[in-house]
């Protein structure tokens, strides 16, 4: 059964606070993802990577960073956390190349709450 | 930028009855799939079409692509109360990387 993994199903950090969300797959998936859902405003992509060390910003990268230092690991950061940045963080995962290789595989989501 | 957008925003049936919900977008695609998200989970992959086919079924899922009109439909038929769930269009696009692009959804509510 494939899987995503995310570290955390809730989260409550401090305004400032330097913040690590952590995603692991088990499919040898080339690519990765990081989109934060809000009420009203959908899913909307934040970073992904295509392949080890490799990010392509999203949508909304700003207050954001990534690192891919494994294939099977794709971290997202927030390098000082602000209230704005409170939601839904889900990481997904898919095949690279060729058509129908992009049915993407989803983590259960981290609810980050910045107070 | 938003590519999908999902019609209605809330839909609410009884169970048994069938579930239409609309996907417009805005540019060519790749393909267009469709994912569904129970409460405070993570999405589920539900069906995959392809911009060369016009319809597509999975179980009680029928999927329909019109690229002249650049819209999808999603149909469930015979719905239960354990599809209630919100129901994501995504589209890929054919130039560029493979990200999915998500609408904002349509809630869907049924009740026994």
């Amino acid at each position: 059964d494939v899987k995503v993994t995310q570290s955390s199903r809730y989260l409550v950090k401090r305004t400032g606070e330097k913040v690590f969300l952590e995603c692991v797959q088990d499919m040898d998936h080339e690519n990765m993802f990081w989109y934060r859902q809000d009420p009203g405003l959908g899913l909307r992509l934040i970073y992904f990577s295509y392949d080890v060390k490799m990010k392509e910003k999203g949508d909304i990268p700003e207050g954001y960073s990534v690192s891919r230092e494994k294939k099977e690991r794709f971290s997202l950061i927030l390098e000082s956390a602000s209230t704005n940045q409170t939601s839904m963080y889900l990481c997904a995962s898919s095949r690279g190349g060729g058509e129908g290789n992009t049915e993407a595989f989803f983590g259960q989501g981290t609810r980050l709450t910045v107070v | 930028s938003q590519q999908g957008e999902e019609d209605p925003q809330a839909l609410s049936i009884q169970e048994g009855e069938n579930a239409t919900m609309n996907c417009s977008y805005k540019t060519s695609i790749n393909n267009l799939q469709w994912y569904r998200q129970n409460s405070g989970r993570g999405l589920v992959h539900l069906i995959l079409i392809r911009s060369n086919e016009r319809e597509k079924h999975s179980g009680r899922l029928r999927v329909t692509l019109d690229t002249s009109k650049k819209s999808s439909s999603l149909l469930i038929t015979a719905s239960r109360a354990a599809d209630t769930a919100s129901y994501f269009c995504a589209t890929v696009l054919n130039s560029g990387y493979s990200t999915l692009t998500f609408g904002k959804g349509t809630m869907l509510l049924v009740s026994p």
